[in-house]
């Protein structure tokens, strides 16, 4: 149980480019979903907290019209690279937790591998 | 502020040999704490997590962990490790403002055949 799928696995794409990343809990229904941010052997970087129905939360740092996320539903979360350029390129993985309560364990995609050119 | 510290950054041991990957905390209260591994390339997965109760803690794939309140660590444990075991290790703290995860910067485990 507790599966999330991302999707898509990899990226390539030209600079100037929307990229669009989804997040989906496939047994469960996900009440909070977390996008982070990995550099090459680097820990994860959390850039927003996106609950369904709601605005997302971004963290300090992060440019909300940069990376665009929508919580449509219990079991889907997108994120949108717009423009992306060259530094946007990283690894993106999402998580999904059921509750609200950090005393439920976030279940992780396999990430998105994503290189702009 | 909650923070994770992982001291080591690469461990290598044989197969066969015990391991500890230590992890230590900063937080205010009581800590939801969390282990997981990534291997390269893919996202990460639960090994185990402590909330409250009995501090030595049974994860998956023979994992354990020990939170010890006066040290404030958890570290992990496996008594054998497999070759299988190579990978990404990210110890994590939850709570706080936001109920999100701080994450440690990871150890690196290499096993040796």
């Amino acid at each position: 149980g507790a599966v999330v799928s991302q999707h898509p696995s990899w990226v390539i794409c030209k600079s100037g480019t929307s990229v669009k990343i989804e997040c989906r809990s496939l047994d469960f229904q996900a009440t909070t979903m977390f996008w982070y941010r990995q550099f090459p052997k680097q820990s994860l970087m959390l850039m927003a907290t996106s609950n369904e129905g709601s605005k997302a939360t971004y963290e300090q740092g992060v440019e909300k019209d940069k990376f665009l996320i929508n919580h449509a539903s219990l079991t889907l979360s997108t994120l949108t690279v717009t423009s992306a350029h060259p530094e946007d390129s990283s690894f993106y993985i999402c998580s999904a937790r059921l509750g609200a309560n950090s005393n439920q364990p976030q279940h992780f995609g396999d990430g998105t591998r994503l290189s702009i050119l | 502020a909650q923070s994770v510290t992982q001291p080591d950054i690469h461990i290598t041991v044989s197969e066969g040999a015990s391991l500890e990957l230590r992890c230590n905390y900063s937080y205010g209260a009581t800590p939801y704490l969390f282990w997981y591994v990534q291997s390269p390339g893919q996202g990460l997965q639960l090994l185990l997590k402590y909330f409250s109760g009995d501090t030595l803690v049974q994860g998956i794939k023979g994992f354990e962990a020990e939170f010890k309140r006066s040290q404030s660590s958890f570290n992990l444990r496996k008594p054998s490790v497999h070759w299988s075991d190579a990978a990404e290790y990210f110890c994590a703290v939850g709570g706080g403002g936001g109920n999100k995860l701080t994450f440690g910067t990871g150890t690196q485990l290499k096993v040796e055949l």
